[in-house]
């Protein structure tokens, strides 16, 4: 089954503990990348990486850390996490940006 | 900044009524994605439209990308109950420095009653 995964779905952390979100998909995709959602703003874009050993800064990238080391797997480092950090956090795979989006079934963080 | 304006935020309707939602720019799109959104799922695609002035249908929704591909429409026909959900329009720049990036829109929170 095609299929962008997460891991962890929710976690609940204290500020300053470093953290690492999972994203791997098995559909071969170019292009990944991260997006943190919250009320009345919509979707904004962390990071993407157009393929391995590419990535690049999105609307809000302070803060957050990626790498691209494997086609299938865009980890989301958080070296620092802050409670503004707080979010509803998704992965998305495609072959480009004007293709359609997988989505993961999202990672909901919460930062005390 | 906001580089897609979708409008209007809330829309609260009943069954059967009509309805249109917007997502404007300033800025030139190679494509014009549309997505729904269920509560604690990520967002699905509902259609992509990538020529100036065309039209999609998918059953009671159309779909339009403006000729100047700037804009799109999502009109929604006797809306039902099960159209209930949030409505995300994203679009993919057509040049620049931006051009590996995917902007959304802010959304529409749609709810249809019985």
């Amino acid at each position: 089954e095609a299929q962008v995964t997460q891991n962890p779905r929710y976690l609940i952390t204290v500020t300053g503990k470093k953290l690492t979100v999972t994203c791997s998909q098995n559909m071969n995709h170019e292009y990944m990348s991260w997006y943190r959602q919250d009320p009345g703003l919509g979707l904004r874009q962390i990071y993407y990486s157009m393929n391995v050993e590419v990535t690049d800064k999105g609307d809000v990238p302070e803060g957050y850390k990626v790498s691209r080391k494997e086609k299938r797997n865009f980890p989301l480092i958080l070296e620092s996490p802050s409670p503004n950090q707080t979010s509803l956090y998704f992965c998305a795979s495609s072959y480009g940006p004007k293709y359609e989006q997988y989505f993961g079934p999202g990672t909901r963080l919460t930062v005390t | 900044t906001q580089l897609l304006e979708q409008s209007p935020q809330f829309l609260s309707i009943q069954e059967g009524e009509n309805l249109t939602v917007y997502c404007n720019s300033s800025s030139v799109f190679s494509s014009l994605q549309w997505y729904r959104q269920e509560p604690g799922e990520g967002p699905v695609l509902l259609v992509t439209v990538v020529t100036g002035g065309e039209v999609k249908k998918l059953k009671r929704l159309t779909f339009q990308f403006g000729d100047a591909r700037k804009d799109s429409s999502l009109h929604i026909t006797a809306a039902q109950p099960g159209d209930t959900g949030l409505y995300l329009c994203a679009g993919a720049p057509d040049r620049g420095s931006t051009l590996g990036r995917l902007y959304f829109g802010r959304g529409t929170q749609l709810t249809v009653w019985p």
